[in-house]
């Protein structure tokens, strides 16, 4: 049972342009919750996909967006981008209806992909 | 709010414990513990909900004192694999179904 996947591993850019980054879900899971985790800081939620609409934002711009598919599998997209994005970004995903923790046998776990790196140059 | 966590920094012998606090200003529905070692993803740990449930690992224990809103993650007999940053991660329920993590603790286990 393959896990939660993303990609790419590592991705270089410079000031101004333009990234998108995939993430598809652990078997099952049909919640994506995507962070910007700095070096050296806990990760920062950015925002959580559900029955492909956003259904909980954190404190980041709107140069900061995202899709989910049909299949549950979620892309952030970031415009114009600025030094300060560079960061390793996670995709988690979680099961169970919404709200994406609670289900009726109880919480559910979150469950973190191994991330995409981001360098913006 | 960004839930603070103590100690920053932990280094322990194989074979001691370790207990890594988390807490909050705000009321909190829920309280998610992860480790993450160097270069890879968080790995899930214990989720302790308000009103006593709690669901994890099998080795590690961890409270929620909702009055306080604070939760305790206690490492028994520790091992050189428990060496990472623990994060916790906070919920505070109503209709904000998001985690809110703290800096994270450096644990390190030493043979």
């Amino acid at each position: 049972d393959a896990g939660v996947t993303q990609s790419p591993t590592h991705l270089i850019k410079t000031r101004g342009q333009q990234v998108t980054l995939r993430c598809s879900p652990k078997s099952g899971h049909d919640t994506v919750s995507w962070y910007q985790q700095a070096l050296g800081q806990g990760p920062q939620f950015i925002f959580q996909y559900y029955e492909e609409e956003e259904r909980q934002r954190g404190n980041f711009p709107d140069r900061f967006s995202g899709h989910q598919f049909p299949n549950y599998s979620s892309e952030l997209n970031v415009n114009a981008l600025l030094l300060g994005d560079s960061a390793l970004y996670l995709c988690a995903s979680s099961a169970g209806h919404w709200p994406p923790f609670v289900t009726s046998g109880g919480h559910n776990e979150q469950f973190f992909g191994p991330g995409t790196r981001l360098t913006v140059l | 709010q960004q839930p603070v966590q103590s100690p920053q920094a932990v280094i322990l012998r194989e074979g001691e414990d370790a207990v890594i606090n988390c807490s909050s200003s705000k009321a909190l529905y829920s309280v998610h513990w992860y480790r993450q070692k160097h270069g890879e993803a968080p790995v899930f740990l214990m989720i302790l909900l308000k009103g006593g449930e709690q669901k994890g690992h099998e080795k590690i224990s961890a409270s929620f004192n909702e009055k306080k809103q604070q939760s305790s993650l206690y490492l028994t007999a520790s091992q050189l694999s428990y060496s990472g940053t623990y994060f916790c991660g906070t919920e505070s329920g109503g209709s904000n179904y998001k985690l809110t993590f703290g800096k994270g603790t450096l644990l390190t286990v030493n043979p």
